[in-house]
């Protein structure tokens, strides 16, 4: 089974400024991948970022990258100079890979980020 | 990545009805998957669909209440049946993207579904 827990309902910053949003996560699979995805209002769902569990460094996708602790079990979403249009739901992700195939995405909550101007 | 499309993107239903939601793909694809949202939550696989062969239901979806077609690799369609309130949601088919070695999935704009 698995679970990912995003504490943060709720994230707001500053225009220009860095934030980070956290997820934590716990799986009995050994190889497993995990992602970032974006949902602005408008309901569609954006892939932001992948991280894959033997990768040795942490994941950046422009202004995103992926602070990935696995002793911590933890794959935070770093967002720097944050625009107005990153305003939207965050949920991260993870998928089991058995050796021969990926299982089901699992969500976690999300975390709303609204960026001030 | 693939270019999804789902019809219809919102529809008001009343309770009782039932409504087919549309999955068209622009590439080959071997699985697709339906999600739903329920409003204020996260993302909640309903069913795998592989061409040629039954879907694959998760804990909780039984195929009367979503009966799901895949008569091709490139469409799909979840239905939901004799509709309620407690449907009201926003669902969604993915497809799995061009690199299987990260198995990241894509999606497509959502279908708002407002059940009166």
């Amino acid at each position: 089974a698995q679970k990912i827990t995003q504490t943060q309902p709720g994230m707001f910053v500053q225009e220009k400024e860095a934030v980070t949003l956290d997820c934590t996560y716990d799986t009995s699979d050994p190889s497993y991948g995990l992602f970032w995805y974006k949902q602005p209002s408008s309901g569609e769902m954006i892939f932001l970022i992948y991280q894959g569990s033997y990768d040795q460094q942490n994941a950046t996708e422009g202004r995103y990258s992926l602070n990935f602790q696995k002793a911590r079990k933890s794959a935070n979403l770093v967002i720097s100079a944050s625009q107005l249009g990153d305003s939207a739901m965050y949920f991260c992700a993870m998928r089991g890979w058995s050796g021969t195939s990926y299982g089901k995405l699992t969500f976690g909550q999300g975390t709303i980020l609204t960026v001030h101007p | 990545s693939a270019v999804i499309s789902q019809k219809p993107s919102r529809d008001i239903c009343q309770r009782g009805t039932s409504l087919t939601i549309q999955c068209q793909v622009d590439s080959q694809v071997t699985m697709m998957f339906w999600y739903r949202q329920q409003p204020g939550q996260s993302l909640t696989l309903i069913a795998t669909a592989n061409q040629g062969s039954e879907a694959t239901y998760e804990s909780g979806f039984v195929i009367d209440k979503f009966p799901i077609s895949r008569p091709n690799l490139t469409f799909s369609t979840l239905t939901v049946s004799n509709m309620s309130p407690e449907d009201s949601s926003i669902y969604l088919c993915s497809v799995e993207g061009l690199s299987v070695n990260t198995g990241e999935l894509f999606f497509g704009e959502g279908s708002r579904l407002t059940v009166l």
